[in-house]
């Protein structure tokens, strides 16, 4: 069965600093990747997903994401963060399952930036 | 990518009551899937819901607690039965497939 590791639950960084966010990843197969970020009262919105090809991978907001097959891992960078990028982010792994399709997401990141 | 619209976005519901969530889609969609976020915690796939056959769910949420309606391919309802403070959770839905997923803006539901 998939899984999905996010081993910081909280992470405070100061305006302008640089960010990385964890994720730790179990599939049997080449697994779909993919990072949200959900933002107080707000839905799920997709920063960037990985499915093949370059394992850089590049997304809105300025963040990128980097799949190391060797590490099962696909950390989400931002070489500076804004006050506005406060929020949770969830990164998920996705299959397709004979029953159909499904994403398991991790427990999630607390991102807080300090001004 | 699809253009999901969910209501409501939130209620306050007594204990024992039902809530019908739904969830109406822009365009055609094969698979719609409800998840479940309970406070502080992260998503949890409650069932997969495709048109023209019941319900898929996972370990742990059974159709009696949350029966799922399917009638076309841009519209879903999930409810959920005989609600307790426990059900206090968010509920989204969400489309796509193994290359993309697309989520509604979800549904806070109080139990009191």
């Amino acid at each position: 069965a998939q899984s999905v590791t996010q081993p910081d639950i909280h992470i405070t960084v100061s305006e302008g600093a640089s960010l990385e966010l964890r994720c730790n990843y179990s599939y049997g197969a080449t697994p779909y990747l993919f990072w949200y970020v959900q933002s107080p009262g707000q839905g799920l919105q997709l920063l960037l997903k990985y499915f093949s090809g370059d394992t850089l991978v590049q997304g809105i907001k300025g963040f990128e994401a980097e799949f190391k097959r060797s590490q099962s891992s696909f950390n989400l960078r931002k070489p500076s963060v804004h006050w506005s990028d406060a929020a949770e982010y969830f990164c998920a792994v996705g299959a397709i399952t004979g029953g159909g399709n499904k994403l398991t997401f991790g427990t999630g990141t607390q991102l807080k930036v300090e001004l | 990518s699809a253009v999901i619209s969910q209501k409501p976005s939130r209620d306050i519901c007594q204990r024992g009551t039902s809530l019908t969530i739904q969830c109406q889609v822009d365009s055609q969609v094969t698979m719609m899937f409800w998840y479940r976020q309970q406070p502080g915690q992260s998503l949890t796939l409650i069932a997969t819901a495709n048109q023209g056959s019941e319900a898929t769910y996972e370990s742990g949420f059974v159709i009696d607690k949350f029966p799922i309606s399917r009638p076309n391919l841009t519209f879903s309802t999930l409810t959920v039965s005989n609600m307790s403070p426990e059900d206090s959770s968010i509920y989204l839905c969400s489309v796509g497939d193994g290359r993309g997923y697309t989520f509604g803006s979800g549904t806070r539901l109080t139990v009191v």
